[in-house]
């Protein structure tokens, strides 16, 4: 069965500091890798994924991932946070084919410190 | 393009009771998926609809149980609440099955 542990529960950093998000995830063949993000009383919010081809991505609001097949990671980074950053992500690994189920981490709480 | 809604945003309802939830998917969208949102639990995934036929079902008694319509729209049931049936509900919809899913805002629904 898949899974995905995110390790840190919260992680603050301050204003205009670099952040990276911890992420591993456990799957049979290669995996689809999603980042989402949501902020209080709202959905998810998709900020990266990862199906195949160059492993860094890029996604929005200047947020990137690298797969890292050896380790089983896909950790998300910033290098400058702002203070609207804050909010919870989640990690989540996807089949990458029949079905569509996202098996979710427990989520990082992110605080930005001014 | 709209995004995904989901009526009602929020809900309140007592033991015992039946509470149904809408989910509208993105436009061209047939995969639909529900998810259950707690802070003990998590995310976890509730089942997914296709071609208004149920394609995947996740750890959940039989009091939940959902549908999808011809036009990709779908509802989710909860019968018999319990307390621990407090959370916010999730839906999801993506242009295949194997493909990024797109969240709605959610349904909280509290159980009293």
């Amino acid at each position: 069965a898949q899974s995905v542990t995110q390790p840190d529960i919260h992680i603050t950093v301050s204003e205009g500091a670099s952040l990276e998000l911890r992420c591993n995830y456990s799957y049979g063949a290669t995996p689809y890798l999603f980042w989402y993000v949501q902020s209080p009383g709202q959905g998810l919010q998709l900020l990266l994924k990862y199906f195949s081809g160059d492993t860094l991505v890029q996604g929005t609001k200047g947020f990137e991932a690298e797969f890292k097949r050896s380790q089983s990671s896909f950790n998300l980074r910033k290098p400058s946070v702002h203070w609207s950053d804050a909010a919870e992500y989640f990690c989540a690994v996807g089949a990458n084919s029949g079905y569509s189920t996202l098996t979710f981490g427990k989520g990082t709480m992110l605080l930005v410190s001014p | 393009k709209a995004g995904v809604t989901q009526t009602p945003r929020y809900l309140i309802k007592t033991r015992g009771q039946q509470v149904t939830l809408s989910c509208s998917p993105i436009s061209g969208h047939r995969s639909v998926s529900w998810y259950q949102q707690t802070p003990g639990q998590g995310l976890q995934f509730l089942f997914e609809y296709f071609s208004e036929t149920q394609r995947n079902k996740g750890n959940f008694p039989g009091r939940f149980s959902g549908r999808q319509f011809s036009n990709s729209r779908s509802e989710m049931n909860v019968s018999t609440l319990e307390l621990g049936d407090s959370a916010l509900y999730l839906c999801a919809s993506s242009f295949l099955r194997a493909d990024t899913q797109y969240f709605g805002p959610g349904t909280r629904l509290t159980v009293l």
